[in-house]
């Protein structure tokens, strides 16, 4: 079965300084994978994506993500980042062996320091 | 309105109480989906339908009962709740039937409590 780790539950950043969410995957064909950010009170928005490709893959608000598939990894990164940014993110992993279920990680919360 | 909109946002019920949240896509799109986000856990994907049928049961009790009418409205029917249900039920649509291999698009969600 398919499953999906973020180690990191919080993580706290500087305004300014740049930030690196692990994501970690276990799926037994190609992947695809996913990030989502949720702010507070609101539903999830996709902030990038993978299929094939490039394995380097530029997303909204300044994101990007890259896929180390001999690490099974799809971590996101931004240069630096914005109080906004502060929300929780989630990786998630599906694929056509997947069928119907996209199957998302725990999630890592942001908070953003002044 | 535009992408996906669901109603109401906040919902209190007590155990016996029967009441329906409702998820309506402005996008066209053929396929929608019922999660349950609670605090301790992984969002859970508790129902897909695929053109108005549902394809994905992911062993959700009884006391849920989903209902999807045409491709762009999709109701969650609760009865005879327990306190352990009371989550942020979450709606999301996309254009491709399947779910896991194309964009979902999310609404708010609805946070129900049960008492």
């Amino acid at each position: 079965a398919q499953s999906v780790t973020q180690p990191d539950i919080h993580i706290t950043v500087s305004e300014g300084a740049s930030l690196e969410l692990r994501c970690n995957y276990s799926y037994g064909a190609t992947p695809y994978l996913f990030w989502y950010v949720q702010s507070p009170g609101q539903g999830l928005q996709l902030l990038l994506k993978y299929f094939s490709g490039d394995t380097l893959v530029q997303g909204i608000k300044g994101f990007e993500a890259e896929f180390k598939r001999s690490q099974s990894s799809f971590n996101l990164r931004k240069p630096s980042v914005h109080w906004s940014d502060a929300a929780e993110y989630f990786c998630a992993v599906g694929g056509r062996a997947a069928g119907n279920k996209l199957t998302f990680g725990g999630g890592t919360r942001v908070l953003v320091k002044p | 309105e535009t992408g996906v909109t669901q109603t109401p946002r906040h919902l209190v019920m007590g155990m016996t109480n029967k009441k329906s949240l409702k998820c309506e896509q402005h996008l066209g799109h053929n396929a929608m989906y019922w999660y349950k986000q609670s605090a301790k856990k992984p969002l859970e994907l508790m129902f897909v339908y695929n053109f108005k049928e549902q394809t994905e049961n992911n062993s959700v009790p009884s006391r849920f009962s989903p209902e999807c009418p045409n491709s762009s409205h999709l109701f969650l029917h609760l009865h005879t709740l327990q306190p352990e249900d009371s989550a942020l039920y979450l709606c999301a649509s996309s254009q491709e039937p399947g779910g896991s291999t194309d964009t979902q698009y999310f609404g708010p969600g609805t946070r129900l409590t049960v008492l």
